[in-house]
């Protein structure tokens, strides 16, 4: 089946230009994780969705930075007025499948290829 | 979050085993131990992860101290294709959607 996809594969933008990224998880998967990953580290992680809900900010560097998924499903990360130190790959990944009973299957997190961002 | 330890890089041979540590002196009784790696321009994916037992899947095998401080990713015939960053990450076993916290993790390099 279809892994997750995130779009566009690269991205530059000017500095102070505003950007989106776009995640498509697996289908059926409950939760959504972004992460950033800058040159030479291990990724780091932004925030985290279970469905809809966004129940895990914790990890946006400012409020420049926003992340919706309005439907449970496809994932927007935003970031206003970029900045050079924005620069960097953005991952998304999903996990979970819940059962019909709503038992929780797998705690493995699939990542997409992520989107590297390059500001100017 | 408990931290992972591991060495910066390492170097192997092609189709010669190799053994990636890590330490994880501060693991709780609930903590999972998990491996993913990144292959180069490509997002980290998972390899395999344990708890207490020695694990193995097609992809590579675990050993686990019986203290559980630290465990070993073994790949039992290295390939060019496993040349890539391998992360060792604790993951709570109640949070089934926790993030994952990565350190820096080992870079593997395979000689042909």
């Amino acid at each position: 089946g279809a892994g997750v996809s995130q779009s566009p594969r690269y991205k530059v933008a000017k500095r102070g230009q505003d950007v989106a990224l776009r995640c498509d998880p697996i289908s059926g998967h409950v939760s959504l994780f972004w992460y950033q990953q800058a040159l030479g580290q291990g990724p780091e992680f932004l925030t985290y969705f279970q469905n809809e809900a966004q129940l895990d900010k914790s990890g946006l560097p400012s409020d420049r930075f926003f992340a919706e998924r309005p439907e449970g499903s496809v994932s927007t990360l935003k970031i206003q007025r970029t900045q050079q130190e924005d620069s960097a790959v953005y991952l998304c990944a999903s996990s979970l499948r819940v059962g019909t009973l709503g038992e929780v299957i797998g705690n493995i997190q699939y990542f997409g290829a992520g989107t590297r961002l390059s500001v100017l | 979050d408990a931290k992972t330890t591991q060495p910066n890089s390492m170097e192997s041979n092609e189709e010669e085993p190799v053994h990636l540590p890590c330490n994880h002196s501060t693991i709780s009784g609930t903590d999972y131990i998990h491996w993913y790696r990144q292959l180069p321009s490509q997002g980290p994916e998972y390899v395999i992860h344990g708890l207490t037992s020695n694990v193995n899947n097609r992809m590579a095998s675990l050993a686990i101290a019986e203290d559980r401080k630290s465990s070993t990713l073994i790949l039992h015939r290295a390939t060019l294709r496993d040349a890539a960053v391998y992360y060792c990450i604790l993951c709570p076993i109640t949070g089934a959607n926790s993030k994952l916290t990565f350190g820096k993790g080992i870079t593997l390099s395979v000689r042909p």
